[in-house]
């Protein structure tokens, strides 16, 4: 079993509607968790940062940690296509001593015009 | 204007050879890694370097070297040793805080290599 898990896609949506995005991991000592966003042929760019449990919201983009159920997520609001990208989660034990990130596989995300 | 580059964007390689992949950041960061992505893998850690003239193992360092001889620079020899070397390489680098260790990565925008 992977430590990260994600659902690959391909995902299609209508222009406006909310995207769910979503990672499941088993490493119960993560307590970092980030988002990138990665366009093709291209490096990941950070979307979303955060720490241990709870929401974090920026403009359309929110994201939501639920450490007990060992899931994380993140919201697009009227999502536009250049939001069309795939998106990768990743996630850290500490910040201090072990610094490996570990990374989901990446959803692809279509929005439609 | 600060940021992490690669060199080149893409690198064609006959088998046998060695092939060196340069990343350079103005970001004043520590911290520098390199990723390997596949299709369908997610990202692997090959190498990475907290600090200048040291750095460490990844998850597949196997067929690939690493120098740290400046703080801003982190090149990568994929050697012929490297079985299945055609993929997507990227570099990246984090800050340290004091009292906080190493924040997250920020990406390069990556090199592909292919073996022909």
């Amino acid at each position: 079993q992977k430590e990260v898990e994600q659902d690959p896609g391909p995902l299609s949506v209508p222009e406006g509607a909310i995207v769910s995005l979503n990672c499941t991991y088993s490493n119960s000592a993560f307590q970092y968790f980030m988002w990138y966003r990665q366009y093709s042929r291209k490096g990941p760019e950070l979307l979303m940062y955060t720490y241990s449990s709870g929401n974090k919201e920026d403009g359309r983009f929110t994201a939501q940690v639920d450490k007990s159920s060992k899931y994380i997520s993140l919201f697009i609001r009227d999502s536009q296509p250049s939001d069309s990208a795939t998106y990768l989660c990743a996630m850290m034990q500490s910040n201090f001593g072990n610094e490996k990130l570990t990374f989901g596989t990446g959803t692809r995300l279509t929005i439609i015009p | 204007d600060g940021g992490i580059t690669q060199s080149p964007k893409y690198l064609f390689r006959k088998e046998g050879q060695n092939v060196t992949l340069s990343c350079e950041q103005n970001l004043n960061h520590d911290a520098m890694y390199w990723y390997r992505q596949d299709p369908g893998q997610g990202l692997r850690l090959i190498y990475y370097s907290q600090i200048v003239n040291d750095f460490q193992k990844g998850d597949i360092a196997e067929g690939y070297s690493v120098s740290r001889e400046k703080k801003e620079s982190f090149p990568l020899t994929v050697t012929s040793a490297q079985k299945n070397p055609t993929a997507f390489y990227l570099c990246a680098s984090s800050p340290r805080r004091p009292g906080w260790g190493t924040d997250t990565q920020y990406f390069g925008p990556g090199t592909r290599l292919t073996v022909l």
